[in-house]
């Protein structure tokens, strides 16, 4: 059974700091991983999607890197500022099956201080 | 303006009675989905539509019904089955060729 784990559950910086948000999953046979940033009491907003073929994508001060092999993506968010807070999850669609659904992580609520 | 939206934003009712979410895509996708969010759990698949007329069970079912009569609608009923029913809940619709879901904005739900 495909399980997602976002580690830490919750991280402060101060602004202007480069960050890092980890995500692991245990099934390595994934079509893709999504990044969504969800603020306090909205709907999720993607911000990034890999595809199972791909190594990393890039938006903005954002990169988002995959590795299938060891079951692990991370989330580079570059020169922070207080406009980052908020709770960023991430999500696999499984290889396979007929739902296409996701299965998501439980985030990481990140405060970025002024 | 493209996107998802979800009435209302806030919803309150008494326990015992059936409530019904509303979920509207103008994005012309043809997937859509219904998901519950829980304080300290990840997101939760209750029902999915993958096109008008056929809809599947997601991993949290029980207690709840959708309807995929349009292309762009899919409510969702929370009935009084529903033994917690109390949560965030979010819509999210997929384009085929990209794979991306998007989502909308959630309504939140209190029973009492």
């Amino acid at each position: 059974k495909q399980e997602v784990t976002q580690i830490p559950a919750a991280l402060s910086v101060p602004e202007g700091e480069n960050l890092v948000l980890n995500c692991s999953f245990t099934d390595s046979a994934i079509y893709n991983l999504q990044w969504f940033r969800q603020d306090p009491g909205k709907g999720l907003t993607s911000l990034l999607l890999i595809q199972s073929s791909q190594r990393e994508q890039t938006s903005g001060r954002l990169n988002a890197s995959l590795d299938k092999s060891s079951g692990r993506s991370t989330l580079y968010i570059a020169a922070s500022q207080p406009g980052d807070s908020a709770t960023y999850l991430c999500a696999v669609r499984p290889y396979g099956g007929a739902t296409n659904k996701l299965i998501f992580g439980t985030g990481t609520l990140l405060a970025v201080q002024p | 303006d493209g996107g998802i939206t979800q009435s209302p934003k806030y919803l309150f009712r008494k326990e015992g009675q059936n409530v019904t979410l509303s979920c509207e895509q103008n994005l012309n996708h043809d997937a859509m989905y219904w998901y519950r969010q829980d304080p300290g759990q990840g997101l939760r698949l209750i029902y999915y539509s993958q096109i008008v007329n056929d809809f599947q069970k997601g991993d949290i079912a029980e207690g709840y019904s959708v309807s995929r009569e349009k292309k762009e609608s899919f409510p969702l009923t929370v009935t009084s089955a529903q033994k917690n029913p109390t949560a965030f809940y979010l819509c999210a619709s997929k384009d085929r060729d990209v794979g991306e879901q998007y989502f909308g904005p959630g309504t939140r739900l209190t029973v009492t």
